[in-house]
């Protein structure tokens, strides 16, 4: 059962700024960095964003995370086709001493 | 190359026990902690367990303790899921994943692996 809560979908045209919320509390979100993955259909979940706003090696600056007290949020500038993905918030949560996930984000590219 | 290879998923009877292994290549494997995560078939993530470089440390999801082990073998490059007293709802695919810890003692998981299915039917 999820603790971090997102919107099911979302959804855009191409060039179009498309942003995702991600909905949590003090002994995740509030106390600990949020991250970010993407998974495209039929594969493995893959980091997008790390500590709130840091974009590993090789991921486009189209995608951009940010924070505030116990919500975050990824936005995607310049939407793409190959955009077309599951998107998920992460963060370690201090009272379950475990890792959060948030119910999942289809973005889909109209 | 970083790479995680899952294996050891299959089908299972309701009660039954499976033990999925991760094959590590490309980094140094006993300098990183380690995760299982897990996503039922159409449905989101959901972390399962974590385990500590040297094993000092587990942690795990209220839905599998006291019927999942974690455990690893570096002189192996190898990361082990034991799963007894299986359910309906372990149905998954179940991917290990490299854990990343920042001076913060924030984490976060980076790469995964390709997954293996785990079936729980009679």
């Amino acid at each position: 059962q999820s603790v971090l809560t997102q919107p099911p979908s979302a959804s855009g045209t191409p060039g179009q700024r498309v942003t995702i919320s991600c909905s949590g509390s003090s002994s995740n979100i509030g106390s600990n960095t949020v991250n970010w993955y993407q998974q495209l259909p039929g594969t493995a979940p893959k980091l997008l964003i790390h500590s709130n706003n840091q974009r590993p090696s090789g991921v486009p600056d189209r995608f951009s995370g940010s924070k505030s007290g116990t919500s975050a949020s990824l936005a995607i500038s310049g939407l793409q086709s190959e955009d077309e993905a599951d998107y998920y918030c992460a963060a370690w949560d201090d009272s379950l001493n475990g890792y959060v996930f948030g119910t999942g984000t289809k973005v889909t590219v109209l | 190359e970083v790479q995680l290879v899952e294996s050891g998923g299959g089908l299972v009877q309701p009660g039954g026990s499976l033990r999925l292994s991760c094959a590590a290549s490309g980094f140094t494997f006993s300098s990183y902690s380690m995760n299982w995560v897990r996503q039922a078939p159409g449905k989101g993530l959901e972390w399962v367990s974590y385990i500590s470089s040297r094993s000092s440390t587990t942690y795990y999801a209220d839905s599998v303790k006291g019927r999942f082990t974690i455990s690893r073998d570096n002189a192996k490059n190898s990361l082990y899921l034991q799963m007894n007293s299986l359910r309906d709802e372990d149905t998954a695919v179940y991917y290990c994943a490299r854990d990343w810890v920042a001076v913060t003692g924030t984490h976060w998981f980076d790469p995964w692996g390709q997954g293996t299915l785990v079936t729980v039917s009679s």
